[in-house]
């Protein structure tokens, strides 16, 4: 347990469908960070948000729309989807930005359909 | 772009082995971290190095850095098969706004 939780772990969608990954930490942590894992490829930042404001936003397609409501919560808002978009997504969370280490969840499986 | 690179991709060893890893990378950075995940689970922090740091020791890890040749060796000593999982290497550089960037990993296999 790392104190950063997300929900579903696993996820099955049509590419019509909208679903919402769900990010929710609870270490007191400024910093939340959403990644992609694909196989056979490198983790890849998608967004970072400190504070509560965007800090990076990595040319991820606007068909991924993440939202911060609190210091606590993180949401990555999907719809229309690809199949090349089936990957291991993961939240992360850190104090500050710099010099820290992060603290993922476990991530959530998503396969597109 | 990925700035670590971890050499090898893949290692296989036995129970009480020593395994080393490597990570390579491009650009000047603050500090570099090392990671390990569980098949298809979350990272787990293992370790950070700051730039001005050759070695560090954490119980059976020991994490060196050459700046000078950008260049990182995680070993682990007296593996254990528990110890089978996929390191990465994350650096914090300069030029990538602080924000952490991992290599693609060394998939370690301890066999008991």
């Amino acid at each position: 347990e790392t104190g950063v939780t997300q929900t579903p772990r696993h996820l099955v969608m049509g590419m019509t469908n909208k679903k919402s990954l769900k990010c929710e930490q609870h270490l007191g942590h400024n910093a939340m960070y959403w990644y992609k894992q694909s196989a056979k490829k490198p983790l890849e930042l998608m967004f970072v948000y400190s504070l509560e404001e965007r800090v990076e936003n990595n040319s991820v397609p606007s068909r991924f729309s993440p939202e911060c409501p609190n210091s606590s919560h993180l949401f990555l808002h999907l719809h229309t989807l690809q199949p090349e978009d089936s990957a291991l997504y993961l939240c992360a969370s850190s104090q500050g930005l710099s010099l820290t280490e992060a603290f993922f969840g476990q991530g959530t499986r998503l396969t597109v359909v | 772009s990925q700035q670590g690179e971890e050499d090898p991709q893949a290692l296989s060893i036995q129970e009480g082995e020593n395994a080393t890893m490597n990570c390579s990378y491009k650009t000047s950075i603050n500090n570099l971290q090392w990671y390990r995940q569980n098949s298809g689970r979350g990272l787990v922090h293992l370790i950070l190095i700051r730039s001005n740091e050759r070695e560090k020791h954490s119980g059976r890890l020991r994490v060196t850095l050459d700046t000078s040749k950008k260049s990182s060796s995680l070993l682990i000593t007296a593996s254990r098969a528990a110890d089978t999982a996929s390191y990465f290497c994350a650096t914090e550089a300069h030029n990538a706004g602080n924000m952490l960037t991992f290599g693609g990993g060394t998939r370690l296999m301890v066999k008991p």
